[in-house]
């Protein structure tokens, strides 16, 4: 059972599409965070929100635009993407960005395939 | 630029076995440290965190911490098969925020 939830599990869609993901934590945490995970590679951290208030952008491209209505809710909005784009887009939530050692938890993620 | 490494294996060790993992990072800064089991296709999944130079228990899991080496370990003692995924450090990078880097991970390989 997870604390953090993602939906959809799967997405497909051309570079032309829009589509969102979703994140949702039930752990009463104040930290959301947004990564992208490709094979044999390192998480990459994408975005932070510490607060609703984004805290980080690791200089993502503008066809990512995140937005986090409230500490419980997180969503990755997604336009034009390129192939290079398809990953595994990990959500996470943590109990403060503002208080370092604080593990953070996963939600089991995006699979997301872009044509 | 903050580097966390770790060899990506796969690390392959018989059923009962002791399995060593281990990662490096760059910033001396980092006080806070943690490690992730991912298995195929699910997400990262928190086993242990350490905060002190030395040993810290958990079943059969210890994490090692050493500071002055920048190294930080983690054991899996008895191996089971079911220990078989991908094995993440990740490190904080300090300054007072909870910003994690994360190694590319270790392959563990458990066989009967």
């Amino acid at each position: 059972e997870t604390g953090v939830t993602q939906t959809p599990r799967h997405l497909v869609m051309g570079m032309t599409n829009k589509k969102s993901l979703k994140c949702e934590q039930h752990l009463g945490h104040n930290a959301m965070y947004w990564y992208k995970q490709s094979a044999k590679k390192p998480l990459e951290l994408m975005f932070v929100y510490n607060f609703k208030e984004q805290t980080e952008n690791n200089s993502v491209p503008s066809r990512f635009s995140p937005e986090c209505p409230n500490s419980s809710h997180l969503f990755l909005h997604l336009h034009t993407l390129q192939p290079e784009d398809s990953a595994l887009y990990l959500c996470a939530s943590s109990q403060e960005m503002g208080r370092e050692g604080q593990p953070q938890h996963f939600g089991d993620g995006t699979r997301l395939s872009i044509l | 630029q903050k580097e966390v490494e770790q060899n990506s294996g796969p690390l392959s060790v018989p059923e009962g076995a002791i399995a060593s993992l281990n990662c490096t990072y760059s910033d001396r800064g980092s006080q806070s440290f943690f490690w992730y089991r991912q298995y195929s296709g699910k997400s990262p999944e928190l086993i242990m965190s350490i905060y002190s130079n030395g040993d810290k228990e958990d079943g059969r899991f210890t994490a090692q911490l050493n500071k002055a080496s920048q190294y930080v370990s983690l054991l899996i003692r008895d191996s089971q098969p079911s220990d078989s995924a991908t094995y993440l450090c990740a490190v904080n990078t300090g300054g007072g925020y909870n910003k994690l880097i994360f190694g590319a991970g270790t392959r563990l390989a458990v066989h009967p």
